[in-house]
Protein backbone atom coordinates (compact mmCIF):
# COMPACT_ATOMS: atom_id res chain seq x y z
CA UNK A 1 0.00 0.00 0.00
CA UNK A 2 1.94 2.98 -1.30
CA UNK A 3 1.99 6.20 1.33
CA UNK A 4 0.39 9.22 0.51
CA UNK A 5 2.60 11.02 -2.91
CA UNK A 6 3.23 13.83 -3.50
CA UNK A 7 4.76 15.69 -7.17
CA UNK A 8 6.10 17.58 -7.69
CA UNK A 9 8.57 17.41 -4.94
CA UNK A 10 10.12 20.75 -5.99
CA UNK A 11 8.68 23.38 -7.90
CA UNK A 12 10.16 26.75 -8.96
CA UNK A 13 7.73 29.54 -10.52
CA UNK A 14 8.34 33.18 -11.20
CA UNK A 15 6.25 35.74 -9.06
CA UNK A 16 2.96 35.84 -10.79
CA UNK A 17 2.68 32.57 -12.35
CA UNK A 18 0.40 29.76 -11.05
CA UNK A 19 1.45 26.54 -8.75
CA UNK A 20 -0.30 23.35 -8.97
CA UNK A 21 0.69 20.89 -6.33
CA UNK A 22 -1.19 17.11 -6.19
CA UNK A 23 -1.74 14.84 -4.00
CA UNK A 24 -2.87 11.33 -4.27
CA UNK A 25 -3.57 10.06 -0.81
CA UNK A 26 -2.96 6.46 1.02
CA UNK A 27 -5.64 3.81 -0.99
CA UNK A 28 -9.04 3.71 0.71
CA UNK A 29 -8.55 7.29 2.57
CA UNK A 30 -11.36 9.44 1.64
CA UNK A 31 -10.06 12.60 3.56
CA UNK A 32 -7.23 15.17 2.62
CA UNK A 33 -5.44 17.71 4.59
CA UNK A 34 -2.79 20.77 3.31
CA UNK A 35 -0.58 22.16 5.10
CA UNK A 36 1.96 25.05 4.58
CA UNK A 37 5.10 25.31 6.68
CA UNK A 38 7.20 28.10 6.39
CA UNK A 39 11.40 27.65 7.28
CA UNK A 40 11.70 27.16 10.77
CA UNK A 41 7.93 27.19 11.29
CA UNK A 42 5.27 24.75 12.73
CA UNK A 43 2.98 23.14 10.33
CA UNK A 44 -0.28 25.33 9.18
CA UNK A 45 -3.21 24.13 8.74
CA UNK A 46 -4.92 25.11 4.84
CA UNK A 47 -7.70 22.99 4.07
CA UNK A 48 -9.36 19.92 4.74
CA UNK A 49 -11.28 18.31 1.75
CA UNK A 50 -13.22 14.84 1.30
CA UNK A 51 -14.33 13.72 -2.03
CA UNK A 52 -15.42 16.72 -4.10
CA UNK A 53 -16.56 18.51 -0.98
CA UNK A 54 -14.04 21.02 0.75
CA UNK A 55 -14.83 20.27 4.60
CA UNK A 56 -12.92 23.21 6.28
CA UNK A 57 -10.86 26.07 4.62
CA UNK A 58 -10.11 28.17 7.47
CA UNK A 59 -6.78 27.93 7.07
CA UNK A 60 -6.76 28.96 3.91
CA UNK A 61 -5.84 32.71 2.61
CA UNK A 62 -9.11 34.43 0.58
CA UNK A 63 -7.26 35.33 -2.61
CA UNK A 64 -5.15 33.29 -4.96
CA UNK A 65 -5.44 30.13 -2.92
CA UNK A 66 -8.30 27.25 -4.23
CA UNK A 67 -7.98 23.52 -3.68
CA UNK A 68 -9.94 20.61 -4.89
CA UNK A 69 -10.25 16.74 -4.38
CA UNK A 70 -12.38 15.52 -7.32
CA UNK A 71 -14.27 12.08 -7.32
CA UNK A 72 -11.80 10.51 -10.14
CA UNK A 73 -7.94 11.84 -9.57
CA UNK A 74 -5.38 13.50 -7.15
CA UNK A 75 -6.27 16.47 -4.72
CA UNK A 76 -4.77 19.88 -6.23
CA UNK A 77 -3.60 22.44 -4.16
CA UNK A 78 -3.78 25.72 -6.59
CA UNK A 79 -2.05 29.42 -5.78
CA UNK A 80 -2.87 31.53 -8.59
CA UNK A 81 -0.24 34.80 -8.81
CA UNK A 82 2.67 33.45 -6.58
CA UNK A 83 4.42 36.04 -4.80
CA UNK A 84 7.70 35.06 -2.78
CA UNK A 85 5.92 35.07 0.56
CA UNK A 86 4.20 31.86 -1.17
CA UNK A 87 7.36 30.46 -1.15
CA UNK A 88 7.16 27.31 1.59
CA UNK A 89 6.60 23.73 1.73
CA UNK A 90 3.59 22.50 1.28
CA UNK A 91 2.19 18.76 3.14
CA UNK A 92 -0.47 16.98 2.52
CA UNK A 93 -2.10 14.41 4.44
CA UNK A 94 -4.48 11.75 4.54
CA UNK A 95 -6.76 9.85 6.40
CA UNK A 96 -9.61 6.89 6.25
CA UNK A 97 -11.54 8.50 9.07
CA UNK A 98 -12.44 12.15 10.34
CA UNK A 99 -9.37 13.84 11.64
CA UNK A 100 -10.51 14.22 15.37
CA UNK A 101 -9.77 10.40 15.88
CA UNK A 102 -8.16 8.99 13.02
CA UNK A 103 -4.56 9.34 12.40
CA UNK A 104 -3.19 11.04 9.52
CA UNK A 105 -0.60 10.22 7.12
CA UNK A 106 1.51 13.10 5.25
CA UNK A 107 3.24 13.29 2.43
CA UNK A 108 6.77 13.88 1.50
CA UNK A 109 6.16 17.94 0.39
CA UNK A 110 6.10 19.99 -2.32
CA UNK A 111 8.87 22.74 -1.84
CA UNK A 112 7.72 26.09 -3.74
CA UNK A 113 10.60 28.64 -4.25
CA UNK A 114 9.08 31.54 -6.17
CA UNK A 115 11.64 33.89 -7.38
CA UNK B 1 -8.22 30.06 23.60
CA UNK B 2 -7.20 26.37 22.21
CA UNK B 3 -3.49 26.32 22.23
CA UNK B 4 -0.61 23.37 22.51
CA UNK B 5 2.79 24.66 23.87
CA UNK B 6 5.93 22.66 23.19
CA UNK B 7 9.27 22.50 25.10
CA UNK B 8 12.03 23.11 24.81
CA UNK B 9 12.24 24.90 21.43
CA UNK B 10 15.57 22.70 20.64
CA UNK B 11 17.44 20.20 22.76
CA UNK B 12 21.06 18.87 21.84
CA UNK B 13 22.29 15.89 23.43
CA UNK B 14 24.92 13.34 23.00
CA UNK B 15 24.04 9.49 21.43
CA UNK B 16 23.29 7.17 24.13
CA UNK B 17 21.46 9.62 26.36
CA UNK B 18 18.19 9.78 26.87
CA UNK B 19 15.41 13.00 27.00
CA UNK B 20 12.05 13.84 27.73
CA UNK B 21 10.61 16.36 25.78
CA UNK B 22 6.90 18.65 26.93
CA UNK B 23 4.33 19.18 25.83
CA UNK B 24 1.50 21.97 27.41
CA UNK B 25 -1.90 22.06 25.86
CA UNK B 26 -5.41 24.12 26.84
CA UNK B 27 -7.67 22.50 24.86
CA UNK B 28 -11.08 22.20 25.32
CA UNK B 29 -13.06 19.44 24.91
CA UNK B 30 -10.31 16.74 24.80
CA UNK B 31 -10.30 14.06 22.48
CA UNK B 32 -6.82 13.05 22.08
CA UNK B 33 -2.85 13.50 21.83
CA UNK B 34 -0.64 12.52 19.32
CA UNK B 35 3.17 12.94 18.47
CA UNK B 36 5.03 13.17 15.36
CA UNK B 37 8.27 13.02 14.47
CA UNK B 38 9.22 15.08 11.10
CA UNK B 39 12.61 14.27 9.77
CA UNK B 40 14.51 17.67 8.17
CA UNK B 41 13.14 17.91 4.38
CA UNK B 42 10.37 15.11 4.78
CA UNK B 43 6.48 14.71 5.95
CA UNK B 44 5.75 13.90 10.01
CA UNK B 45 5.37 10.71 10.81
CA UNK B 46 2.86 9.37 13.49
CA UNK B 47 4.69 8.04 16.71
CA UNK B 48 1.43 7.74 19.36
CA UNK B 49 -1.67 8.51 19.55
CA UNK B 50 -3.46 8.19 23.23
CA UNK B 51 -6.76 9.33 24.28
CA UNK B 52 -8.25 10.67 27.71
CA UNK B 53 -8.32 7.17 29.53
CA UNK B 54 -4.37 6.49 28.20
CA UNK B 55 -1.47 7.51 30.39
CA UNK B 56 1.42 5.95 28.85
CA UNK B 57 2.16 4.47 24.87
CA UNK B 58 5.21 3.27 23.95
CA UNK B 59 6.66 2.94 20.60
CA UNK B 60 10.07 1.25 20.40
CA UNK B 61 12.33 3.60 22.04
CA UNK B 62 9.66 6.32 22.35
CA UNK B 63 7.57 6.48 25.46
CA UNK B 64 4.39 9.19 25.34
CA UNK B 65 2.63 10.01 28.91
CA UNK B 66 -0.45 12.12 29.01
CA UNK B 67 -1.92 13.55 32.21
CA UNK B 68 -5.14 14.91 31.28
CA UNK B 69 -5.84 16.96 34.47
CA UNK B 70 -3.03 18.90 34.15
CA UNK B 71 -3.42 19.03 30.31
CA UNK B 72 0.65 17.97 30.03
CA UNK B 73 2.34 15.51 28.02
CA UNK B 74 5.61 14.20 27.23
CA UNK B 75 7.54 12.26 25.09
CA UNK B 76 10.95 10.22 26.45
CA UNK B 77 13.01 9.03 23.70
CA UNK B 78 15.20 6.56 25.58
CA UNK B 79 19.10 5.50 24.37
CA UNK B 80 18.96 8.24 21.78
CA UNK B 81 20.52 7.54 18.01
CA UNK B 82 21.84 9.28 15.30
CA UNK B 83 18.30 8.88 13.44
CA UNK B 84 16.16 10.30 16.05
CA UNK B 85 17.64 14.02 15.01
CA UNK B 86 14.37 15.19 13.86
CA UNK B 87 11.46 17.90 14.93
CA UNK B 88 8.96 16.56 17.43
CA UNK B 89 5.24 17.48 17.16
CA UNK B 90 2.73 17.42 19.46
CA UNK B 91 -0.88 17.66 18.15
CA UNK B 92 -3.75 17.74 20.23
CA UNK B 93 -7.66 17.19 18.69
CA UNK B 94 -10.41 18.82 20.55
CA UNK B 95 -12.95 16.35 18.65
CA UNK B 96 -16.66 16.97 18.12
CA UNK B 97 -16.79 16.39 14.75
CA UNK B 98 -14.94 16.21 11.30
CA UNK B 99 -13.54 20.05 11.21
CA UNK B 100 -10.42 19.95 10.75
CA UNK B 101 -10.08 22.74 13.19
CA UNK B 102 -10.67 20.70 16.04
CA UNK B 103 -6.67 19.25 15.46
CA UNK B 104 -4.07 21.89 17.30
CA UNK B 105 -0.14 21.59 15.90
CA UNK B 106 2.77 22.53 18.70
CA UNK B 107 5.74 24.40 16.69
CA UNK B 108 7.70 21.59 17.85
CA UNK B 109 10.82 20.94 19.59
CA UNK B 110 14.11 20.19 17.18
CA UNK B 111 16.43 17.26 18.76
CA UNK B 112 19.58 17.32 17.15
CA UNK B 113 21.67 13.74 18.51
CA UNK B 114 24.78 14.74 18.25
CA UNK B 115 27.88 11.26 18.15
Amino acid sequence: NAGVMQNPRHLVRRRGQEARLRCSPMKGHSHVYWYRQLPEEGLKFMVYLQKENIIDESGMPKERFSAEFPKEGPSILRIQQVVRGDSAAYFCASSQDIPSTDTQYFGPGTRLTVL
Amino acid sequence: KNQVEQSPQSLIILEGKNCTLQCNYTVSPFSNLRWYKQDTGRGPVSLTIMTFSENTKSNGRYTATLDADTKQSSLHITASQLSDSASYICVVSSGGGGSQGNLIFGKGTKLSVKP
